[in-house]
C-alpha cells in the first residue's frame, strides 16, 4: 500500500502567521498522463471532514485563498498564508492513484 | 445542494453486523461513485472501498474482504455498507462519500457512529 507520511504532526501556530504541513508519499502520485493527484481535508472539531485542495493545487470551491497546495512526484505541500482561528483541527493528505487509496496520518493545528 | 445523509448511531454486540444507509440528493445519483472511509475515536481516517453506482459493482481493500458489502438501490438514491463479524475495533464513524472524480472525494456525509460493546 501507499504510505502517506505528513509532517509534522502537531503544529502549534500563531494567529496571523503562516503555517506548512509536508505530505510525503512511498510511491509517485503521477498519472500516465503526467498529472499529478494529491488531496488534502480539513477536519474541524466534531465535524466531518472538508476537501480543501484536489489535484494538487486546484482550491475547491469557498476555500480561502491563503490555503495553498503545491508538489509533485512524491512530495507535497499544504500552506496556510496566515492562520485564523477558524483554520484550528486536523489536515489530512490522501491518494487515490494506487489501490487500495491512503490517508496520512493527520496534521493537528492549534493554536499557540 | 449535493447532500448525502446517513442513518443514525448503532449500537452493536461482538459478531454481529451492521448496514448503514446513505441518502443522496443534489445530484445524478449514478453519475458519481460512493465511497466509505471510519474513523476510530480519536484516530485518523482509513478508505473502506467503493462502488460504482451505475453498476452496482464494489471493490474494497484487502483488509475488508469478506467482512464488508457495498450496495446501492438506484430507485431512491441510496447506498448501503454492511460490515459484519463486529469486534471493538470497529467501533468508529462511518462516513459515505462522493467521488470528485479527479482520483479523491468531494462531498461528505455526516457520519454515523458504530459502537462494538458487550
Amino acid at each position: 500500500d501507499v504510505v502517506l507520511t505528513q509532517s509534522p504532526l502537531s503544529l502549534p501556530v500563531t494567529l496571523g502567521q503562516p503555517a506548512s504541513i509536508s505530505c510525503t508519499s512511498s510511491q509517485s502520485l503521477v498519472r500516465s498522463d503526467g498529472n499529478a493527484h494529491l488531496t488534502w481535508f480539513q477536519q474541524r472539531p466534531g465535524q466531518s471532514p472538508r476537501r480543501l485542495i484536489y489535484k494538487v493545487s486546484a482550491r475547491d470551491s469557498g476555500v480561502p485563498d491563503r490555503f495553498s497546495g503545491s508538489g509533485s512526484g512524491t512530495d507535497f505541500t499544504l500552506k496556510i498564508s496566515r492562520v485564523e482561528a477558524e483554520d484550528i483541527g486536523v489536515y489530512y493528505c490522501m491518494q487515490g492513484i494506487h489501490w487500495p487509496w491512503t490517508f496520512g496520518q493527520g496534521t493537528r493545528v492549534e493554536i499557540k | 445542494q449535493v447532500q448525502l445523509v446517513q442513518s443514525g448511531a448503532e449500537v452493536k454486540k461482538p459478531g454481529a453486523s451492521v448496514k448503514v444507509s446513505c441518502k443522496a440528493s443534489g445530484y445524478t445519483f449514478t453519475d458519481f461513485y460512493v465511497h466509505w472511509v471510519r474513523q476510530a475515536p480519536g484516530q485518523g481516517l482509513e478508505w473502506m472501498g467503493r462502488i460504482i453506482t451505475k453498476s452496482g459493482e464494489a471493490g474494497y481493500p484487502e483488509k475488508f474482504h469478506g467482512r464488508v458489502t457495498m450496495t446501492r438501490d438506484t430507485s431512491i438514491t441510496t447506498v448501503y455498507m454492511e460490515l459484519t463479524s463486529l469486534t471493538s475495533d470497529d467501533t468508529a464513524l462511518y462516513y459515505c462519500v462522493r467521488d470528485g472524480r479527479t482520483w479523491d472525494l468531494d462531498q461528505w456525509g455526516q457520519g454515523t457512529l458504530v459502537t462494538v460493546s458487550s
